[in-house]
């Protein structure tokens, strides 16, 4: 079946440096995969939705600045998280709709500790 | 503005059938999602509805009423690994989901 990967699944990091987390759909390619945040015991907060070939579409409130999204092919998309603090600790998941967009198929997520 | 509703958190015991129940209002509908998520895991797809009525997969069962805005997912013959949050997410005009906080469902032996 389908599947979405996501690469780390965790990472550590020192504050002050960049992470990137790469998404991709395996078995099928989408123009347009989605970036959620999800905080402990809080529902997913989508934060910006990725486009193939064009810009990203930031959610109020989120930085496009310090949260780089790049949608390099059909398959894959990046989220890099600039100059990273300890508040940006958090898991993050990217999701990417089949066909029509009738179902979304969920990374498996990746777990961003900043110290 | 953009509004999902689901019940905290619901305890059942093992072996029972438990309906777990969703309202929403949204700017468009382009179907309504439940997706179960295990404590430190990305969400699992269970159901899509779009249609009014039932859709049975299984021991899952997902209902939709788009006049009341209103769906429940339905889990029969409860199992241990059942106990998880389940989220309750509706695709908006825009073809953009707008989830719910979530149900976490204890299931007691």
């Amino acid at each position: 079946g389908a599947v979405v990967s996501q690469h780390p699944s965790r990472v550590i990091c020192k504050s002050g440096t960049s992470v990137k987390i790469e998404c991709r759909s395996l078995d099928f390619q989408a123009t347009t995969m989605f970036w959620y945040r999800q905080f402990p015991k809080q529902s997913l907060m989508l934060m910006a939705t990725s486009n193939e070939g064009s810009k990203a579409t930031y959610e109020q409130g989120v930085e496009k600045d310090k949260f780089l999204i790049n949608h390099a092919s059909l398959t894959l998309s990046t989220l890099t998280v600039t100059s990273a603090h300890p508040e940006d600790s958090s898991f993050y998941i990217c999701s990417a709709p089949l066909g029509g967009g009738e179902t979304q198929y969920f990374g498996p997520g990746t777990r961003l500790l900043v110290l | 503005g953009q509004n999902i509703d689901q019940p905290t958190e619901m305890t059942a015991t093992e072996g029972a059938i438990v309906q777990i129940n969703c309202t929403y209002q949204t700017s468009g509908f382009n179907g309504l999602f439940w997706y179960q998520q295990h404590a430190g895991e990305a969400p699992t797809f269970l159901s899509y509805n779009v249609l009014d009525g039932l859709e049975e997969k299984g021991r899952f069962s997902s209902f939709l009423s788009r006049s009341k805005g209103y769906s429940y997912l339905l889990l029969k013959e409860l199992q241990m690994k059942d106990s998880a949050s389940y989220l309750c997410a509706v695709m908006d005009s825009n073809y953009q989901l707008i989830w719910g906080a979530g149900t976490k469902l204890i299931i007691k032996p």
